[in-house]
């Protein structure tokens, strides 16, 4: 099992800044993911990240918007550049452990 | 692409009553079928999960779920309902072995009454 801290935990940004969301694993893994949850939607996988590569990042989804940082094994950043209101949303990253993905608390981003 | 669909963006059981929370995927390959449980203000946890062998699944806090590749569906049931499995559940698929790429139902809120 993997038990994954995120750190803000909740953020209130103004548009045109960007915020940088922090993501530790208790545990070394080779894969880790970045979620978002938009208000009254499913959670959408924004990019895979794996330590010593460039992340990969799902259709919709650009490293210049979203850049992801993956120093080591048990740490990840996702920053969201450049924010819009419609960037408000969920940040959920995960971590895949023994072929079984588990989940952070989130982070709960509002943009005004 | 897959995709998976939950019938019901909310579903209301009494206290004690049967918990039925429906999830159908599209899919012409067998899948990898997963439930998680959402609760407040919480990351996601994973109830139960089907890769292969036997098609009824049990997980934890009494839930199970029932593969039916005919029927393309992973239902997700609980005989009898507490105040404490009020939260948001997604049904998940994924197809790759290591399940590291997820497509989420769009969840399914579940509500408890006394």
């Amino acid at each position: 099992s993997a038990v994954i801290s995120q750190k803000p935990s909740r953020d209130i940004c103004q548009r045109g800044t960007s915020l940088t969301i922090q993501c530790q694993v208790d545990s070394q893994v080779t894969m880790m993911f970045w979620y978002r949850q938009q208000p009254g939607q499913s959670l959408t996988l924004i990019a895979t990240a794996n330590q010593g590569s460039e992340a990969t990042y799902e259709s919709g989804f650009v490293i210049d918007k979203f850049p992801i940082s993956r120093p080591n094994l048990t740490f990840s950043t996702l920053t969201v550049s450049n924010m819009s209101p419609e960037d408000s949303s969920i940040y959920l990253c995960s971590a895949s452990p023994d072929n079984e993905q588990f989940f952070g608390p989130g982070t709960r981003l509002t943009v005004l | 692409a897959q995709s998976v669909t939950q019938l019901g963006s909310h579903v209301s059981v009494s206290e004690g009553a049967l918990v039925l929370l429906r999830c159908n995927y599209s899919s012409s390959v067998p899948p990898y079928l997963f439930w998680y449980v959402q609760y407040p203000n919480q990351g996601l946890q994973l109830l139960l999960k089907y890769t292969t062998g036997a098609t009824l699944v049990k997980g934890i806090n009494g839930f199970e779920a029932e593969f039916k590749k005919s029927e393309t569906s992973f239902h997700l049931t609980k005989p009898s309902a507490h105040m404490s499995d009020a939260a948001e559940y997604f049904c998940a698929v994924s197809y790759t072995t290591g399940y590291s790429t997820l497509t989420f139902g769009k969840g399914t809120m579940l509500l408890v009454s006394p």
